[in-house]
């Protein structure tokens, strides 16, 4: 039972790098999310996905992008790393009906990707 | 635009002491709302939920109550635990906001 699966757990980037964060989800789940989780503080949202071709900024969009290519995967990716990028990424999955009617989705998180850039 | 608030923390207690975490939220339509549980070093967990209005979601001898006139949804135990210590995240969705919002988080460390 995988659940959200994150690849790495752990890296350190250099100021000016690139890095693609991996999430994979096998719960057939249409929502995705990525949030960081800086120290002492609390999740922001960074992108999310409705479906599979669909993908929407969140609070802190600037810095990443996304692509939701299949239901499965919903990759992060950093162009050019920065200190102010330092973080805990984590990925989610949820299932929602949507529109007006009422939602009952329970998000699923995977364990984390902690990332340094220097 | 959707949002939720938590009382700060850190909140310390002695083992076997009463919780009461609080959470307000502002949301359009018609929100589900959630209490996520953080362990040191692990992700999210869901801890509780509730849909609609006077539901009580409850998990491990947690509780909590959606409250629509008070927009309120606080977390309550009876008899706290040293495992019991970790972050708390209260946390709402709503169909047409279509995602999560998450407050700010409350670390509760918990003495013998």
């Amino acid at each position: 039972n995988a659940g959200v699966t994150q690849t790495p757990k752990f890296r350190i980037l250099k100021i000016g790098q690139s890095m693609t964060l991996q999430c994979t989800q096998d719960m057939n789940h249409n929502y995705m999310y990525w949030y960081r989780q800086d120290p002492g503080m609390g999740l922001k949202l960074i992108y999310y996905s409705v479906g599979a071709g669909i993908t929407d900024k969140g609070e802190v969009p600037n810095g990443y992008n996304v692509s939701r290519s299949t239901t499965e995967d919903f990759p992060l990716r950093l162009e050019l790393a920065a200190p102010s990028q330092t973080s805990v990424y984590f990925c989610a999955s949820s299932y929602s009906i949507g529109g007006e009617r009422r939602s009952n989705t329970e998000a699923f998180f995977g364990q984390g990707t902690r990332l340094t850039v220097v | 635009g959707d949002s939720v608030t938590q009382m700060e923390g850190p909140v310390t207690l002695s083992e076997e002491a009463f919780l009461t975490i609080n959470c307000t939220y502002t949301a359009t339509g018609y929100p589900s709302l959630f209490w996520y549980v953080q362990y040191p070093g692990e992700g999210l967990q869901l801890l509780l939920k509730a849909t609609k209005a006077d539901d009580k979601g409850s998990n491990k001898g947690f509780e909590a109550t959606y409250r629509k006139e008070t927009t309120s949804f606080h977390l309550e135990k009876g008899s706290v635990q040293v495992s019991d210590s970790a972050v708390y995240f209260c946390a709402l969705h709503t169909g047409t906001a279509s995602k999560l919002t998450f407050g700010t988080g409350t670390r509760l460390q918990v003495t013998l």
